[in-house]
This record gives C-alpha cells, structure tokens and sequence, in this order.
C-alpha cells in the first residue's frame, strides 16, 4: 500500500487549496478514505472521511461547509477541496485509508499547508 | 462528540520496563477503539484496532485491552524504537475522535 499526498503550501487567510492523495497497492475502490491533520506540535485531528463509492462523506465540525472530500476511483485519487483557509487549518494533512473494521490501517507521509498572510 | 481522555500526558522508563496507557472515552464505544504510534517526524502507524487486535507486524510485546468507555494500551519490555507518541481513537461514532496523546520519553 502506498499513498501519496501533495498540493500542500502556502496559502493566505480566506484562500483556497486542493490537496490530492494517489493511492496503489489495493483496490482503492473497496476502501473507506480519510483525511486527518495535524498542527505544528499538537495531536492528530480527523478531518473527514468518504465511502468507497463516493457515495457517503463525514466532517469534524470545524471544516464542515469549508472543505469537500471526493475521489476518483477510476484514477485511484482521493481529494481534499480546502476554501475559505483559516490560520488555524495550518497543519500536516495525511491521507489515510480506513481497513476492513474501520480503524485507519495505512497512512500518506502528509503534506504542510500553512495559511498566513 | 464522543471525548477521549489519555493518561498520563508524558511517562517516563527504560528500556525494559513495563508500561500502561489509559483511554477514556467520554461515553460507551463498545470495542470500536484504535491505537496508534508516531514517531518524531513520520506518519502515525496503527497498533492494535478493535481495542485488543494487533494489526500485523507488530511486536508481541504491545497488547491492548478494555470496552466500554476505559482502555489500556501496554508495551510489556521497552525497547529503543518505542519511545514515541501514542494516540487512542475512536471510531464508534462520527466526528472521529482521539485522545491528545501520550509521550513516552526515556528516563
């Protein structure tokens, strides 16, 4: 299994950004996909999660009408659309798939998005 | 939100010891709990999943128990590469939670 994030950087307040994640090594399709982040220094924080299928997404309340998980199984990609970026969305984003139970089984090296004027 | 509540924040031992982590969670999960280790600058790596399941690779040494709302994570003799980060989480409920985390510093 591999992920692979990328589209992390630097962002002003109020800006926009897209993550994406390539999957390989399993049948994307059959597997849950999560987002989950980081602050420079603090804990993990689950950001948001979406069905095999595309069909069925979740969001931590805080990102909830700001950010849009999808994917593309026919490319083995999982996105993340980030607007209206706060200073306090700066963090690591990993992208994780969840395992046949539910627990996060496999996650991405991250990607840095800082927002700051 | 389901709040999830570890203890201590920090523990200090040696290679060798036996040590204990708690889990709280602020209400009934059943066994839907996951812990998890990081390392200083890489990924988090899952541990043990429906509170007691070792995911595979890892050492015998990690072992997890409890239900409900109380979990421990124990690592029965330290070794170098277990100072590290420790996170539980739940995945009874959505927003997916986990606890602020446990270091675990060499003494």
């Amino acid at each position: 299994v591999q992920l692979v994030e990328s589209g992390g950087g630097l962002v002003q307040p109020g800006g926009s950004l897209r993550l994406s994640c390539a999957a390989s090594g399993f049948t994307f399709s059959n597997y849950d996909m999560n987002w989950v982040r980081q602050a420079p220094g603090k804990g993990l924080q689950w950001v948001s999660d979406v069905t095999g299928n595309g069909g069925s997404t979740h969001y931590a309340d805080s990102v909830k009408g700001r950010f849009t998980i999808f994917r593309d199984n026919s490319k083995n990609s999982l996105y993340l659309q980030m607007n209206s970026l706060r200073a306090d969305d700066t963090a690591v984003y990993y992208c994780v798939k969840s395992g046949s139970v539910g627990a996060l089984d496999y996650w991405g090296r991250g990607t840095l998005v800082t927002v700051s004027s | 939100d389901i709040q999830m509540t570890q203890s201590p924040s920090t523990l200090s031992a040696s290679v060798g010891d036996r040590v204990t982590i708690t889990c709280r969670a602020s209400q009934i999960i059943n066994t839907w709990l996951a812990w998890y280790q990081q390392r200083p600058g890489k990924a988090p790596k899952l541990l043990i999943y429906k509170a007691s399941t070792l995911e595979n690779g890892v050492p015998l040494r990690f072992s997890g128990s409890g239900s409900g709302t109380e979990f421990t994570l124990t690592i029965n003799s330290l070794e170098p590469d277990d100072f590290a980060t420790y996170y539980c989480q739940q995945y009874d409920n959505y927003p997916r939670t986990f606890g602020q985390g446990t270091k675990v510093e060499i003494k």
